[in-house]
């Protein structure tokens, strides 16, 4: 069955403290694994796609990482604004169908 | 380029009660796709459409349903309303199937 966990649940930095959140991913033909950021009360905010193991992207003060069972979602020097749930989802050979993780909520302190 | 919008923002219904909730596809994009979010959870997916057919459904139960309409635009019905069915509706459209998917702000759903 196509699963996905996230790691920590909740994460508490202070402003400028880097760190990284965790996807750890099982599914059958990876088609394509997503981060989104999502703000209470509002729908999820795409942030990346990843295709391959070995594939990174980055915007702005995050950067996505992809093994073959997991990716790493890196936080560099965050700030108060980047406080949100971070939510990894994998698109598996059925095609359509998103199978997201529970999510990782971020608190930066100023 | 318009985004997902999605209305009502907030609905209050009593058990039993049918919904219809609606949605509109960013400009561009042939697949939409709806999801359940209960407080503190990820996203659950409810079915797919694309090109106005049923393109996959997750574990829900018949008394949801669903539409897509020529202009891309979408609705979802629940019948029979539950208490556990409130949620967080979200709404999502893409380019093809295995395309990232575009979220709108989504539905609040009470069930009382």
């Amino acid at each position: 069955e196509d699963q996905v966990t996230q790691s920590p649940e909740a994460l508490r930095l202070q402003e400028g403290e880097s760190s990284s959140l965790n996807c750890s991913y099982t599914v059958s033909g990876l088609r394509g694994l997503f981060w989104y950021r999502q703000d209470p009360g509002k729908g999820p905010e795409f942030l990346f796609t990843l295709y391959s193991a070995g594939e990174e992207k980055e915007k702005e003060r995050l950067k996505a990482t992809l093994t073959k069972k997991e990716s790493f979602l890196h936080i560099t020097a965050p700030k108060p604004e980047d406080s949100a749930t971070y939510l990894c989802a994998v698109l598996g050979e059925q095609g359509g169908k998103l199978i997201f993780g529970q999510g990782t909520e971020l608190s930066v302190k100023p | 380029e318009t985004g997902v919008t999605q209305s009502p923002t907030h609905l209050i219904k009593t058990r039993g009660q049918q919904v219809t909730l609606r949605c509109s596809s960013q400009s561009g994009h042939n697949t939409v796709s709806w999801y359940q979010q209960a407080l503190g959870q990820g996203p659950q997916f409810i079915f797919q459409y694309y090109r106005e057919e049923e393109n996959g459904r997750g574990n829900f139960p018949p008394r949801f349903s669903g539409l897509q309409f020529p202009n891309y635009s979408s609705e979802l019905n629940v019948n029979a309303l539950e208490l556990d069915d409130s949620a967080l509706y979200l709404c999502a459209s893409g380019g093809r199937v295995s395309d990232t998917q575009y979220f709108g702000p989504g539905t609040r759903l009470t069930v009382l």
